[in-house]
């Protein structure tokens, strides 16, 4: 059971460059979203989505945008790397409802460093 | 608006010991508490959940943690700490009344955890 697969695990960028970080779930979840993780500052949401065809911003979005096409799949794509962008990146997802639902999955993370 | 405050940014405790991790929510309507796990190089694991049933919540691990409506407090507890508990724990609301509560978490900015042998 793969759960929630990130790629790559590790990326270098240069500044301006633009790249796409991978995000698939392998269990039927409606919800799914982006977190990145900075030293003092916990998890920020980037972005989420209830579902194919549907997405809305979190916290930070900024400089980030995503899609999704297919349930399984919610890329993250960065169009102009900028330095400030150095972090890492959590893809997470769970089913939707009230009450004692599953709770969010986490990948295990992509390590991003713009320079 | 939510949001969780983690007091303690590193928490060192001998083996054996009791673990306190300190959390303080803030939220307009009841709110659905978390606390995760990180361990190195790793996403985050669910320890434990609040969903405004029983307010002494147990997780895995032997850990457990109170929801206290009057201190607006959610801290985790463990009486013995282990060697493998050293990790990063972060504390999570949800406002389930609001449009997908449950799945949208605010976080708080997390709590080291060293295991003192």
């Amino acid at each position: 059971n793969a759960g929630v697969t990130q790629t790559p695990k590790f990326q270098v960028l240069k500044t301006g460059q633009s790249m796409t970080l991978q995000c698939a779930q392998d269990m039927n979840h409606e919800y799914m979203s982006w977190y990145r993780q900075d030293p003092g500052m916990g998890l920020r949401l980037i972005h989420y989505s209830v579902g194919a065809g549907i997405t809305d911003q979190g916290e930070v979005p900024n400089g980030y945008n995503v899609s999704r096409s297919t349930t399984e799949d919610f890329p993250l794509r960065l169009l102009s790397a900028a330095p400030s962008q150095t972090s890492v990146y959590f893809c997470a997802s769970s089913s939707i409802g009230r009450g004692d639902n599953s709770p969010l999955h986490f990948g295990n993370g992509t390590r991003l460093t713009v320079t | 608006a939510q949001s969780v405050t983690q007091l303690g940014s590193h928490v060192s405790v001998s083996e054996g010991a009791l673990v306190l991790l300190r959390c303080n929510y803030s939220s307009s309507v009841p709110p659905y508490l978390f606390w995760y796990v990180q361990y190195p190089n790793q996403g985050l694991q669910l320890l434990l959940k609040y969903t405004s049933a029983a307010t002494l919540v147990k997780g895995i691990n032997g850990f457990e943690a109170e929801f206290k409506k009057s201190e607006t407090s959610f801290h985790l507890t463990k009486p013995s700490a282990h060697m493998s508990d050293a990790a990063e724990y972060f504390c999570a609301v949800s406002e389930p009344e609001s449009n997908f509560g449950n799945e949208k978490l605010t976080f708080g900015t997390g709590t080291r955890l060293t295991i003192i042998p």
